[in-house]
């Protein structure tokens, strides 16, 4: 069975940083790309970033290119998003994702089930 | 890059109605790389529609999707008490986008 689950976040004061992980199991984790997509309160879902599962490269949004780094590590099983430079409106539950194939494009199968990022002073 | 709206914005229906939420892009969607998913209250999002028609794993088959180009369409052939919630569209070519949502609620 598939599992991610989320963990890292908090309250955090503008222009600090914080480091989201996400630990998967049920599958083989360095085959596939993954993401992270962030919904802030009462709104729809934007995504974030994206670490490809064939060779590392990674991809993000322009309101965070800059600020937020994804990695990950294969012998953990383990995501990661580190956020640096946040702001108000970076304040949203954050979900990581799987892709549903190894490669290309594809949509998002398995969804952690969140974690709050809130960026205030 | 490919922007997404959504229609209606919320949609008010009865159980064992049918409902047709429509999503729209800026541009054509190569391939019908083409997303639906669902999501309750507190809960992630589910996925239910790739590539435009295709069901995901465990999904009934009271959803249905169709479309190519511009213009998509989610259809649940008949809403049960569990299908009240917001649907949401998304491309997954790069970069991948979410439309805005549509809110199915009870009527």
């Amino acid at each position: 069975e598939v599992q991610l689950v989320e963990s890292g976040g908090g309250l955090v004061q503008p222009g600090g940083s914080l480091r989201l992980s996400c630990a998967a199991s049920g599958f083989t984790f360095s085959s596939y790309g993954m993401s992270w997509v962030r919904q802030a309160p009462g709104k729809g879902l934007e995504w974030v970033s994206t670490i490809s599962g064939s060779d590392g490269s990674t991809y993000y949004a322009d309101s965070v290119r800059g600020r937020f780094t994804i990695s990950k590590d294969s012998s953990k099983n383990t995501l990661y998003l580190q956020m640096n430079s946040l702001r108000a409106e970076d304040s949203a539950v954050y979900y990581c994702a799987k892709k549903l194939s190894r490669t290309g494009y594809a949509p998002l199968d398995y969804w952690g089930q969140g974690t709050l990022v809130t960026v205030s002073s | 890059e490919i922007v997404l709206t959504q229609s209606p914005g919320t949609l008010s229906l009865s159980p064992g109605e049918r409902a047709t939420l429509s999503c729209r892009a800026s541009q054509s969607v190569s391939s019908s790389y083409l997303a639906w998913y669902q999501q309750k209250p507190g809960q992630a999002p589910r996925l239910l529609i790739n590539g435009a028609s295709s069901r995901a794993t465990g999904i009934p088959d009271r959803f249905s999707g169709s479309g190519s180009g511009t213009d998509f369409t989610l259809t649940i052939s008949r809403l049960e008490p569990e299908d009240f919630a917001v649907y949401y569209c998304q491309q997954y070519t790069s970069p991948p986008r979410f439309g805005p949502g549509t809110k199915v609620d009870i009527k």
